[in-house]
């Protein structure tokens, strides 16, 4: 079955600074890579999605990369602020999987001012 | 994307009781599934909540000890039976509101079983 991957575990940058989470999956088959976000104490919030017939996907100070071949994507924050600090998920949908998404072991991010 | 909610939020039980989690979406819905998040960890399913027919359970999750139900396209519930502390975790549902993937989650209910 699909496993998916996920470093690093945490990560530390200067406000203002980039971040990049990567991940890697290994059914070559899996279609879809949501992203979320989950701050302290909330529920993991989507923040980013990209499907497996587009290469990069950008929203605001947020972008996701899929490299099928390689079978890895990642998340890149640029321009980081405090109020990105939280523990990033990312995600992946085997095909034919019934909407059961795997997910990797997460991030956590501290963005320090 | 699906207005979610569920509940109780948060709960105190004692071993050996049992707790009912409530989960409401304010829309019909494709799917809809129940996890499991430890403290510190990731998500992991325990379940998809099928409309009219009995739940689908994955690996390590039984249902004697986490019976599920889903009477309509909009409501769920999660029983978790005869709690040992092990069992103190945040349980989430999610669900897909329509045919793409996009899964949204609740609020999630904190349990801390003594």
């Amino acid at each position: 079955g699909e496993n998916v991957e996920q470093h690093p575990s945490t990560l530390s940058v200067q406000e203002g600074d980039s971040a990049v989470i990567k991940c890697t999956y290994s059914d070559s088959a899996s279609n879809y890579f949501p992203w979320y976000k989950q701050e302290l104490g909330k529920r993991p919030q989507l923040i980013i999605d990209i499907r497996s017939n587009v290469g990069e996907k950008k929203d605001q100070r947020i972008a996701v990369t899929l490299n099928k071949t390689a079978k890895h994507f990642s998340l890149h924050i640029t321009e980081t602020q405090p109020e990105d600090s939280a523990v990033y998920f990312c995600a992946a949908l085997p095909s034919g999987g019934y909407n059961k998404l795997i997910f990797g072991a997460g991030t956590r991010l501290a963005v320090h001012p | 994307s699906a207005v979610i909610s569920q509940k109780p939020s948060r709960d105190i039980c004692q071993r050996g009781t049992s707790l009912t989690i409530q989960c409401q979406v304010d829309s019909q819905v494709t799917m809809m599934f129940w996890y499991r998040q430890q403290p510190g960890q990731s998500l992991t399913l325990i379940a998809t909540a099928n409309q009219g027919s009995e739940a689908t359970y994955e690996s390590g999750f039984v249902i004697d000890k986490f019976p599920i139900s889903r009477p309509n396209l909009t409501f769920s519930t999660l029983t978790v039976s005869n709690m040992s502390p092990e069992d103190s975790s945040i349980y989430l549902c999610s669900v897909v509101p329509g045919s793409q993937e996009t899964q949204y989650f609740g609020p999630g209910t904190r349990l801390l079983v003594l």
